[in-house]
């Protein structure tokens, strides 16, 4: 079956903390892995792709294989990574996206 | 310059009654989607759109039906409005089969009562 799991509906850390988001997918093949960022107020928007291998925001997200997983991190939270995060996993092809559920990230000062 | 809108932002009606929902993008893209966004805020696709063609229909209801003018354009149009269709539907575009990101719209809001 096709499935992100995002464990957290919920995560609240104090700013300056080190952050990590849970995201592990289920999927026969080679999907792109996406993580997608919803500040209040605000629409969708991506935050980072695995291809990529780039870091936004001081947010790094790694692909692993073995794990099904793509965990995303931040070493030292701010105030204004506040927002729900999404990992969604696109298919080969690029037609259908599937969204984890999401988790909101507080992040208190 | 807004990438991807939707109108209207906001829709109030009742039980039983005809509505659509508006989409344009202008980043030249070729595939479009529409999701739906319940209120655990869990984003679900109803529909991909590749050059006007329907690729995905994610088992929504007859009730929902896309319409594709062109590749700039994706309408959503629901007959017989039930409450359980009340969520926040959200319009998308990507350039498919390059780098797969999706542009979304800003949201709207339907509420059957």
């Amino acid at each position: 079956a096709q499935r992100v799991t995002q464990p957290e509906k919920l995560l609240s850390v104090f700013k300056g903390a080190p952050v990590e988001l849970k995201c592990n997918y289920s999927y026969s093949g080679s999907p792109e892995l996406f993580w997608y960022v919803q500040y209040s107020r605000q629409r969708l928007q991506l935050l980072l792709r695995h291809i990529s291998r780039e870091s936004i925001k001081g947010f790094t997200a790694d692909l692993n294989k073995g794990e099904t997983s793509f965990h995303l991190k931040k070493p030292f939270a701010q105030e204004e990574d506040s927002a729900m995060y999404y990992c969604a996993l696109t298919a080969p092809g690029g037609f259908k996206t599937i969204f984890g559920a999401g988790t909101r990230l507080f992040v208190k000062a | 310059d807004t990438a991807v809108s939707q109108t209207p932002k906001y829709l109030v009606t009742q039980m039983g009654n005809d509505k659509s929902i508006k989409c344009e993008q202008n980043l030249g893209h070729d595939t479009m989607y529409w999701y739906k966004q319940d209120s655990k805020k869990f984003l679900k696709i109803m529909f991909s759109y590749n050059n006007k063609e329907l690729i995905i229909n994610e088992t929504v209801p007859n009730r929902f039906s896309p319409k594709s003018p062109d590749k700039a354009h994706l309408n959503l149009h629901i007959n017989s409005l039930e409450l359980g269709d009340s969520a926040v539907y959200f319009c998308a575009s990507s350039q498919g089969r390059v780098f797969y990101e999706q542009y979304f719209g800003p949201g709207t809001r339907l509420t059957v009562t």
